[in-house]
C-alpha cells in the first residue's frame, strides 16, 4: 500500500464550487505539505503543517484553506473554485528527525480542473 | 528568498547516450540541500539524488550523478547510459534544513529518451 495517498486522483468541477482534496499518510511523519504544479512553473508551496496545532501559509495560499484533522490527515480546500486553480496538486510528508535526510515523500497527485 | 532556475524546458537524446540537465539557484545561505526529482507520465514525484551543500564530494546514484559547484550556485544532473524509462520531467529543488524545510522547485526540464 502507498505510504502517502491522495483522494480524489482526478476531479472536474465548476467555478464557484467548494472542493476538498484529501491526503493521508501511514509514515508517521509530523510534517505535511501541499504543493501545486503548473506547467512552466514547477511546484509551489500552498500550506504546510508541523503538527495538528501548527499550520502555516506557503507562498501561494490565497484562495485556499487547510485542515489537519490528525497527524495522518491533511486536507486542502478551495472555498470557491476559480479556473486559474486548475492544476496538479501534491501532498508531501517529511520527518526531519528520521534517517531520510530531509527527504519529502510525495503522494500520487490530484488533477483538478475548474471549468 | 531562494530561487531555482532550469533553463532547458525540453531535451531529447538517443538511448544509451549521456545527458546533462542544468540547474542554477540563488541563495545567501551557506547550509542547504539540493535535490533532483523525476516525474514520469504516472505523475509520481520520485527522488533521484540529493546533495548536502557542506559536502564537497558530488553525489552519485548508479547512472545518476551531479556536478555541484557551490561558488557558481550550479547543480547539474548527469544521466549516463540513458534508458527509455528515464523519459520524464525532471525538477531541481532547494531546501534550507532549518525552519519549514519547504522545497523550492525549478520550472522543470522535460527529457525524452528516443529508441
Amino acid at each position: 500500500d502507498a505510504d502517502v495517498t491522495q483522494t480524489p486522483r482526478n476531479r472536474i468541477t465548476k467555478t464557484g464550487k467548494r472542493i476538498m482534496l484529501e491526503c493521508s499518510q501511514t509514515k508517521g511523519h509530523d510534517r505535511m505539505y501541499w504543493y501545486r504544479q503548473d506547467p512552466g512553473l514547477g511546484l509551489r508551496l500552498i500550506y504546510y503543517s508541523f503538527d495538528v496545532k501548527d499550520i502555516n501559509k506557503g507562498e501561494i495560499s490565497d484562495g485556499y484553506s487547510v485542515s489537519r484533522q490528525a497527524q495522518a490527515k491533511f486536507s486542502l480546500s478551495l472555498e470557491s473554485a476559480i479556473p486559474n486553480q486548475t492544476a496538479l496538486y501534491f501532498c508531501a510528508t517529511s520527518d526531519p528527525s528520521g534517517t531520510g535526510h530531509n527527504e519529502q515523500f510525495f503522494g500520487p497527485g490530484t488533477r483538478l480542473t475548474v471549468l | 528568498a531562494q530561487t531555482v532556475t532550469q533553463s532547458q524546458p525540453e531535451m531529447s537524446v538517443q538511448e544509451a547516450e549521456t545527458v546533462t540537465l542544468s540547474c542554477t539557484y540563488d541563495t545567501s545561505e551557506n547550509n542547504y540541500y539540493l535535490f533532483w526529482y523525476k516525474q514520469p507520465p504516472s505523475r509520481q514525484m520520485i527522488l533521484v539524488i540529493r546533495q548536502e551543500a557542506y559536502k564537497q564530494q558530488n553525489a552519485t546514484e548508479n547512472r545518476f550523478s551531479v556536478n555541484f559547484q557551490k561558488a557558481a550556485k550550479s547543480f547539474s544532473l548527469k544521466i549516463s547510459d540513458s534508458q527509455l524509462g528515464d523519459t520524464a520531467m525532471y525538477f531541481c529543488a532547494f531546501m534550507k534544513p532549518e525552519g519549514a524545510q519547504k522545497l523550492v522547485f525549478g520550472q522543470g526540464t522535460r527529457l525524452t529518451i528516443n529508441p
